[in-house]
């Protein structure tokens, strides 16, 4: 079965930082690009950033460019969002997802991990 | 405000035909194909549409994209109180080199 599973959603504190892991499973995580989507509570979808399939070239939403890493080890089938600096606004849940092929669209999705930021 | 523009809501009843817009600009949807997500209640979304009308296999053909320019509109039809859901569009962007969503559209089947 292909499946995604986040973890290390918390609470942190304005200015702290988290890192976010996503496990695949059930198919060749190494072939595909991956990417970070995010859901503010109450609100709609707002995509963070995306990996391409050999890790060469990564790309971010504007409200995080410069403080949000994404990275992979295709040797742990794992995606990781390192996620710094941290404003009250990007409270949400954060969903990592796996791309069809080509930009084709996100095929699979895990079911979210939780990252509060409040004081 | 988001990139691409949906309307916030629409209904229909069991049986109906509801349509949902998305209107972008030549820089997504007038350049990437458009993919469509449903959101069911507490749940992750899940890919309805791809390469603007293509279905993933699982995906009812009921559902049904279609796109002309920089706007796009997914179509349901036969509607089942189960299509109750948030329906997101989404498109790459070349200008902002990134993915983009539309705001979302409630959809309430009375």
């Amino acid at each position: 079965e292909v499946q995604l599973v986040e973890s290390g959603g918390v609470v942190v504190q304005p200015g702290g930082s988290v890192r976010l892991s996503c496990a695949a499973s059930g198919f060749t995580f190494g072939e595909y690009t991956m990417h970070w989507v995010r859901q503010a509570p109450g609100k709609g979808l707002e995509w963070v950033s995306l990996i391409t399939w050999d890790g060469s070239n990564t790309y971010y939403a504007d409200s995080v460019k410069g403080r949000f890493t994404i990275s992979r080890d295709d040797s742990k089938n794992s995606l990781y969002l390192q996620m710094s600096s941290l404003r009250t606004e990007d409270t949400a849940l954060y969903y990592c997802a796996k791309d069809m092929s080509a930009g084709l669209g996100m095929d699979v999705w895990g079911q979210g991990t939780p990252v509060t930021v409040s004081s | 405000q988001s990139v691409l523009t949906q309307p916030p809501s629409a209904s229909g009843t069991p049986g109906q035909r509801v349509a949902i817009s998305c209107s972008g600009s030549s820089s997504n949807i007038g350049t990437d194909a458009v993919k469509w997500y449903q959101q069911l209640p507490g749940t992750a979304p899940k890919l309805l549409i791809y390469g603007d009308n293509q279905r993933p296999s699982g995906v009812p053909d009921r559902f049904s994209g279609s796109k002309s320019g920089t706007s796009a509109s997914l179509a349901i039809s036969g509607l089942h109180s189960e299509d109750e859901a948030d329906y997101y569009c989404a498109a790459w962007d070349d200008n902002l080199k990134g993915w983009v969503f539309g705001g979302g559209t409630k959809l309430t089947v009375l």
